[in-house]
């Protein structure tokens, strides 16, 4: 089955630095690729995504990257800011379908 | 964000006893899932159902049960509850066609 490995497990970046996220998977029949963003007591939100189709995505201070070669994407966060605190998940949909296999998240913390 | 519905909000099991977590959606979406969240393994699937009357295995089936009746309501059911099953249960509805996933605001289970 799918397998979705996220690094890393916590981050810490000062208030407008940049933060990046990284992600692999193993199936190679995976073909889209969301970002989902929880905050404390929250549900998870899908903030970004990306296709098979496309290697770069952006919307303003965030992105995502692909490279199916290789078979990780990464997640860009530019500019951070204190709301940008929270756990952040990457996934990846098992055999082509529609069921999403989660990274085990990232608890990223933005110090002003 | 009335999307997903989920109830209970929060529960307290003893080992053995059994319950029901109940979910809804107000719109007419085919796929729903059910997800489990512990602390450092991100959200893993329980079951999903991609369309009325049909349910799947996800990564971590062992000791629920699901039905899905109809379009609108997916629910989990534990028949002996297990302190392994303590966590935080999220109910999600498929976008469509596009892969994007809407959680509801997830269960809270503690089992003693």
């Amino acid at each position: 089955g799918e397998n979705v490995e996220q690094h890393p497990s916590t981050l810490s970046v000062q208030e407008g630095d940049s933060a990046v996220i990284k992600c692999t998977y193993s199936d190679s029949a995976s073909n889209y690729f969301p970002w989902y963003k929880q905050e404390l007591g929250k549900r998870p939100q899908l903030i970004i995504d990306i296709r098979s189709n496309v290697g770069e995505k952006k919307d303003q201070r965030i992105a995502v990257t692909l490279n199916k070669t290789a078979k990780h994407f990464s997640l860009h966060i530019t500019e951070t800011q204190p709301e940008d605190s929270a756990v952040y998940f990457c996934a990846a949909n098992h055999g082509g379908a529609q069921k999403l296999v989660f990274g085990q998240g990232t608890r990223l913390t933005i110090n002003p | 964000n009335a999307g997903v519905t989920q109830t209970p909000k929060f529960q307290v099991l003893k080992t053995g006893q059994s319950m029901t977590l109940q979910c809804a959606q107000d719109m007419n979406h085919n796929s729903m899932y059910w997800y489990r969240q512990d602390p450092g393994m991100g959200l893993r699937l329980i079951y999903y159902s991609a369309s009325e009357g049909t349910t799947d295995k996800g990564e971590v089936p062992n000791g629920y049960n699901v039905s899905r009746l109809n379009k609108r309501e997916f629910s989990l059911r534990l028949e002996s509850a297990a302190p392994s099953q303590t966590s935080v249960y999220f109910c999600a509805r498929g976008q469509g066609n596009t892969g994007e996933l809407f959680f509801g605001e997830g269960s809270r289970l503690t089992v003693l």
